[in-house]
């Protein structure tokens, strides 16, 4: 059984750089036929994805956040992270980590982290 | 982007009823669509996949329809650990989610 656990600073001051790591468990990261991915959830909103990697480290990262993220993968640790710079009280919210399949007909995201809540704030 | 549209946006029903929850998207996402369910304070759960196809260890009252641009998941007979929250996605072009349907006790 896969999991996926969302760690990092819960509090992120306006315009520095929001931090987390995802750490997987019951799988292999850098087994391949799978994406890892960031979505995001305001409070009270819907979710929306902003990032993922491959094990061979190329990315893929919304435009609306494009300027701003860094998604990287440490297949030695079994740990992908998100870097987001810049950030402003628009970025607060509960941040998963989540697979997807690396098809078009796979890429539906099967395992989600409990999610780690940030807040952007002085 | 790819915009997906849930309606309704809250789904009042009673327990043992059947449920009917809509999703369309902007343009055709072929049967790219996922079924969500959220409980407040966890992550999503994958529900449906594919459109129709129930993920593991899911029930039989959950069903997915549709294809191309306009989809359904019922609840055949809603039990009390059904309401929640729902959101469709779509992974034909990226991945964007509805804006989610909240399905409460009648």
């Amino acid at each position: 059984q896969v999991q996926l656990q969302a760690s990092g600073p819960g509090l992120v001051e306006p315009s520095q750089t929001l931090s987390l790591t995802c750490t997987v468990s019951g799988g292999s990261i850098s087994s391949g036929g799978y994406y890892w991915s960031w979505i995001r959830q305001p409070a009270g909103k819907g979710l929306e994805w902003i990032g993922r990697i491959y094990a061979s480290g190329g990315t893929n990262y919304h435009p609306s956040v494009n300027s701003r993220i860094t998604v990287s993968i440490d297949t030695s640790k079994n740990q992908f992270s998100l870097r987001l710079g810049s950030v402003t009280a628009a970025d607060t919210a509960v941040y998963y980590c989540a697979r997807g399949g690396d098809m078009a007909m796979t890429a539906h995201f099967d395992y989600w982290g409990q999610g780690a809540l940030v807040t952007v704030s002085s | 982007e790819i915009v997906m549209t849930q309606s309704p946006a809250t789904l009042s029903v009673s327990p043992g009823e059947r449920a009917t929850l809509s999703c369309r998207a902007s343009q055709s996402v072929s049967s790219n669509l996922a079924w969500y369910q959220q409980k407040p304070g966890q992550a999503p759960r994958l529900l449906v996949y594919g459109a129709s196809t129930r993920a593991t260890g899911i029930p039989a009252r959950f069903s997915g329809s549709g294809s191309g641009t306009e989809f359904t998941l019922t609840i055949s007979s809603l039990q009390s650990e059904d309401f929640a929250v729902y959101y469709c996605q779509q992974y034909n072009y990226w991945y964007t989610f509805g804006q989610g349907t909240k399905l409460e006790i009648k």
